[in-house]
């Protein structure tokens, strides 16, 4: 899990912008997740992606989007249309195709000013 | 998809007592079963998994157990510490298609063991 990266530690977001998310890892692993952890929930997945250039919108993707131009790669925005951002934001990686461990990055707690 | 339930939401035990903590889940086709341990603000790590084509696992203080045919698994902690106090989250992976996996929380069960 020391080699996913996620920053800033903490973000805050006024009405109406957009915030992006940044997750970095340098597992060489192809697969790529967002998940959102609210207190006393579990964690739900926004969105995955198995491969550069792909990816597929997860339990409750709207409000956000992604990209993954790059495998080390995986940032995630969050849009104006999302009401209620205020979260834990985990960023998650594992070897695609295979059921193997999702190793967690250190996350980004969003709050809203 | 996938429904993960797990029980209890809190656990409260005397140190050197044993945990457990149950997880059903509704598809079949999951198989398999990790589990991660969350302490406060930090982020999730696995502490033991298991695939369907075991029963049960072991490691240290730690084990886990799968019933495929009632479809829940188990974990149990033994001679509990303090520092086994914590979050800790079942999750079931299944096959979504296109060969890719998604994993399924349950809600978490907050373990507090008391010195």
């Amino acid at each position: 899990d020391g080699g996913i990266t996620q920053s800033p530690k903490y973000l805050f977001r006024k009405e109406g912008q957009n915030v992006t998310l940044s997750c970095e890892q340098n597992l060489n692993h192809d697969a790529m997740y967002w998940y959102r952890q609210d207190p006393g929930q579990g964690l739900r997945l926004i969105y995955y992606s198995q491969i550069v250039n792909d990816f597929q919108k997860g339990d409750i993707a709207e409000g956000y989007s992604v990209s993954r131009e790059k495998k080390e790669s995986f940032p995630l925005t969050v849009t104006s249309a999302q009401k209620n951002p205020t979260a834990f934001y985990l960023c998650a990686s594992s070897i695609a195709g295979t059921q193997e461990t999702q190793y967690f990055g250190p996350g980004t707690r969003l709050l809203v000013l | 998809g996938e429904n993960v339930e797990q029980h209890p939401s809190t656990l409260s035990v005397q140190e050197g007592d044993s945990a457990v903590i149950k997880c059903t889940y509704s598809d079949s086709a999951s198989n398999y079963f990790p589990w991660y341990k969350q302490e406060l603000g930090k982020r999730p790590q696995l502490i033991i998994d298991i695939r369907s084509n075991v029963g049960e696992k072991k490691d240290q203080r730690i084990a886990v157990t799968l019933n495929k045919t009632a479809k829940h698994f188990s974990l149990h902690i033994t001679e509990t510490q303090p520092e086994d106090s914590a979050v800790y989250f079942c999750a079931a992976s299944g096959l979504k298609g296109a060969g890719s996996y998604q994993l399924t929380f349950g809600k978490g069960t907050k373990l507090s063991v008391i010195p």
